[in-house]
């Protein structure tokens, strides 16, 4: 079975401070992917990336950055923390493209006070 | 945009078929129609997806009508554990998924 796994469920964080959320995935995918899931709202891709080093945009990249250094590892920034980044954040991989090959993470949900 | 339109609440009960209902009449014709659900508590969970044929597989049916304007995704035999929000996504296959709202379907002892 895929695992996906993020750092934290639950996150409290202060205005300005600087939040590293962690996703790891142990199949060895390609492509790995950051949401954000607002009530409402749906889920919006905020970053994803399809190899090492590597990253793309998504619909709403603005107040985060991502990290690729490892195959396993996506991480995503909030480099200064704002109470309109408080949301519920899930990571996905997927080896093929292709919606039906996306792997969610549990999700971790970041309060920012 | 999520090009999708679904109810927001639906009720079954247990043991029946669960049908959840999509319209997605601005459907192209490379475009695929995907089902995704998500409990509570948990990150989206994939379903089943099809083009213009039916589908079926080990969790569920999925019935696009002939124009590909509305589909159906049909659990069979629902059970409390298929409590959940349900999405209806319509996408090429190699774009990216967009969530809307979906169903939230509640299973009814």
């Amino acid at each position: 079975d895929v695992k996906v796994t993020q750092s934290s469920r639950y996150l409290v964080k202060r205005t300005g401070e600087k939040v590293f959320l962690e996703c790891v995935q142990d199949m060895d995918h390609e492509n790995m992917f950051w949401y954000r899931q607002d009530p409402g709202l749906g889920l919006r891709l905020i970053y994803f990336s399809y190899d090492v080093k590597m990253k793309e945009k998504g619909d709403i990249p603005e107040g985060y950055s991502v990290s690729r250094e490892k195959k396993e590892r996506f991480s995503l920034i909030l480099e200064s923390a704002s109470t309109n980044q408080t949301s519920m954040y899930l990571c996905a991989s997927s080896f093929l493209w292709g919606p039906e090959t996306q792997y969610f993470g549990p999700g971790t949900r970041l309060l920012v006070l | 945009d999520a090009k999708t339109t679904q109810p927001p609440s639906m009720d079954c009960a247990e043991g029946r078929a669960a049908n959840l209902p999509c319209n997605h009449s601005t459907i192209s014709g490379n475009e695929y129609v995907y089902w995704y659900r998500q409990i509570h508590s948990q990150g989206p969970q994939y379903i089943i997806h099809g083009l213009k044929n039916n589908e079926t597989n080990e969790m569920a049916s999925l019935i696009i009508t002939e124009d590909r304007k509305s589909s159906t995704l049909i659990l069979p035999h629902a059970t409390l554990r298929d409590t959940a929000v349900y999405y209806c996504i319509v996408t090429l296959r190699d774009d990216k998924i967009i969530f809307g709202k979906g169903t939230r379907l509640h299973i009814l002892p």
